[in-house]
C-alpha cells in the first residue's frame, strides 16, 4: 500500500464548481504540503502545514483552500474551479524539524475544468 | 524555481552511456539541495541529497556535484538504464526555510 495516498487519482469538472482532493498518510509525519504541476514546469507550493490545525499559505494559494483536521489527512480544495487550475496536484509530506525537507510525494490528481 | 515553459529541456542518452543534469539555484544561502526523479504517472521520488559543506556526494549510480561559486548543481548517472527515463528536478529550501522550491525540471530519454 503507498504511504501517500490521493483521491480522486483523476478528475474533471466545470467551471464553477467546488472540488475537493483528498490525501492521506500512513507515514506519522507532522507535515503535509500540497503542490500544483503544471506541463514544462516545476512544482508550486499551494499550501502546507506543520500540524494539526497548522495552515500556512504557499506561493499560489489564491483560489484554494485547505483543511488539516488529523495528522494523517490533508485536503484541498477548489471553492469555484477555473479552467486555469487545470493541472497535476500533488499532496507530500515529510517529518524533518530542520532545514532538510526530504519529501514523501503521493501518485498525483490530475483535474481538468472545462 | 526557473520556469522552463511548456517545454522542458530533454537529455537524450544511449542505454549504457553516463548522463549530466545540470541545475542553476537561486539562492547563495542555501545549504541543502535535493534531487528528485519524476516516472510518468508517478510522484517525485528522492533521489540524493547534499549539503552544502560538501561539493560531491556518490550514491548508487549518482553523484552529485555542487559548485557554490557558480550556484550550480549536477547529477551524474553512471551507465544509464531505461528505467532513468524519467524527469529530474532539483530542489533547495526556500529563504524562509523548510520549504523547498523546485526547478522547472529535466527530461531524460534513454535510446535502446
Amino acid at each position: 500500500d503507498a504511504d501517500v495516498t490521493q483521491t480522486p487519482r483523476n478528475r474533471i469538472t466545470k467551471t464553477g464548481k467546488r472540488i475537493m482532493l483528498e490525501c492521506s498518510q500512513t507515514k506519522g509525519h507532522d507535515r503535509m504540503y500540497w503542490y500544483r504541476q503544471d506541463p514544462g514546469l516545476g512544482l508550486r507550493l499551494i499550501y502546507y502545514s506543520f500540524d494539526v490545525k497548522d495552515i500556512n499559505k504557499g506561493e499560489i494559494s489564491d483560489g484554494y483552500s485547505v483543511s488539516r483536521q488529523a495528522q494523517a489527512k490533508f485536503s484541498l480544495s477548489l471553492e469555484s474551479a477555473i479552467p486555469n487550475q487545470t493541472a497535476l496536484y500533488f499532496c507530500a509530506t515529510s517529518d524533518s524539524t530542520g532545514v532538510n525537507e526530504k519529501l514523501f510525494f503521493g501518485s498525483g490528481t490530475q483535474l481538468s475544468v472545462l | 524555481g526557473e520556469s522552463v515553459g511548456l517545454h522542458l529541456p530533454t537529455l537524450s542518452v544511449q542505454e549504457g552511456d553516463n548522463s549530466i543534469i545540470n541545475c542553476a539555484y537561486s539562492n547563495s544561502a542555501s545549504d541543502y539541495f535535493i534531487w528528485y526523479k519524476q516516472e510518468s504517472g508517478k510522484g517525485p521520488q528522492f533521489i540524493i541529497d547534499i549539503r552544502s559543506n560538501m561539493d560531491k556526494r556518490q550514491g548508487q549510480r549518482v553523484t552529485v556535484l555542487l559548485n557554490k561559486t557558480v550556484k550550480h548543481l549536477s547529477l551524474q548517472i553512471a551507465a544509464t538504464q531505461p528505467g532513468d527515463s524519467a524527469v529530474y528536478f532539483c530542489a533547495e529550501p526556500l529563504p524562509a526555510g523548510n520549504k523547498l522550491t523546485f526547478g522547472g525540471g529535466t527530461r531524460v530519454l534513454v535510446k535502446p
